[in-house]
């Protein structure tokens, strides 16, 4: 079975810090996907990043990046430069390949402080 | 394009009543998936449908089912409500780029049973 762990509750840092969100992952299928999505108070989960199991090459997107590292089944997702439009709640997820379900970490609460 | 839309938004309810929540995909999108969230069990998944058809289903009763239309809309029905059925349904319409299955979720619809 499939399991995504985030150990990290919440987190709180000030604008401007770098902030890495720990995911850390269990499967036993040779093809998975890894997730990231964001949920904002307003509750819709909002898409970040998908990542397939033979594609380990680190992301970057503007302020985002990923670090995939098979090694150590991680996952991990840091935000540069923080800024307080970023306080939200950091879910990972994990599938199997050729399937739609997701599996969901328990989220990380994220809160910058102006 | 539109984004995933869910109706209602709210919904109050007694226990022992039945519900019947709506999801209207992507455009272009044939497959839906239903999510519960709650604060003690996190994301969970409750089935997925395309083209139509039940493909995966989490590990709920039998009251909770969902449907299908030829539209791609689904609907999801939760009969006899219990208290513990308070949660966010959070309903995901998803295509394959080639390269796996990309999820986009609608706004959910937060019920809640008193």
């Amino acid at each position: 079975a499939q399991k995504v762990t985030q150990a990290q509750t919440e987190i709180s840092v000030v604008e401007k810090e770098d902030v890495t969100l720990d995911c850390v992952y269990e499967t036993r299928d040779t093809t998975y996907y890894l997730f990231w999505y964001k949920q904002p108070p307003s509750g819709e989960l909002v898409f970040l990043i998908r990542r397939n199991s033979f594609d380990e090459q680190n992301e970057i997107s503007g302020r985002y990046s990923w670090n995939f590292q098979k090694s150590t089944s991680s996952f991990n997702f840091t935000i540069t430069a923080s800024q307080v439009v970023d306080s939200a709640v950091y879910f990972c997820a994990t599938a199997q390949g050729g399937s739609e379900k997701l599996v969901f970490g328990k989220g990380t609460k994220l809160t910058v402080n102006p | 394009k539109a984004g995933v839309t869910q109706t209602p938004r709210y919904l109050i309810k007694t226990r022992g009543q039945q519900v019947t929540l709506s999801c209207s995909p992507i455009s272009g999108h044939r497959s839906v998936s239903w999510y519960q969230q709650t604060p003690g069990q996190g994301l969970q998944f409750l089935f997925e449908y395309f083209s139509e058809t039940q493909r995966n289903k989490g590990n709920f009763p039998g009251r909770f089912s969902g449907r299908q239309f030829s539209n791609s809309r689904s609907e999801m029905n939760v009969s006899t409500l219990e208290l513990g059925d308070s949660a966010l349904y959070l309903c995901a319409s998803s295509f394959n780029s080639g390269d796996g299955y990309e999820q986009y979720f609608g706004p959910g619809t937060r019920l809640t049973v008193t």
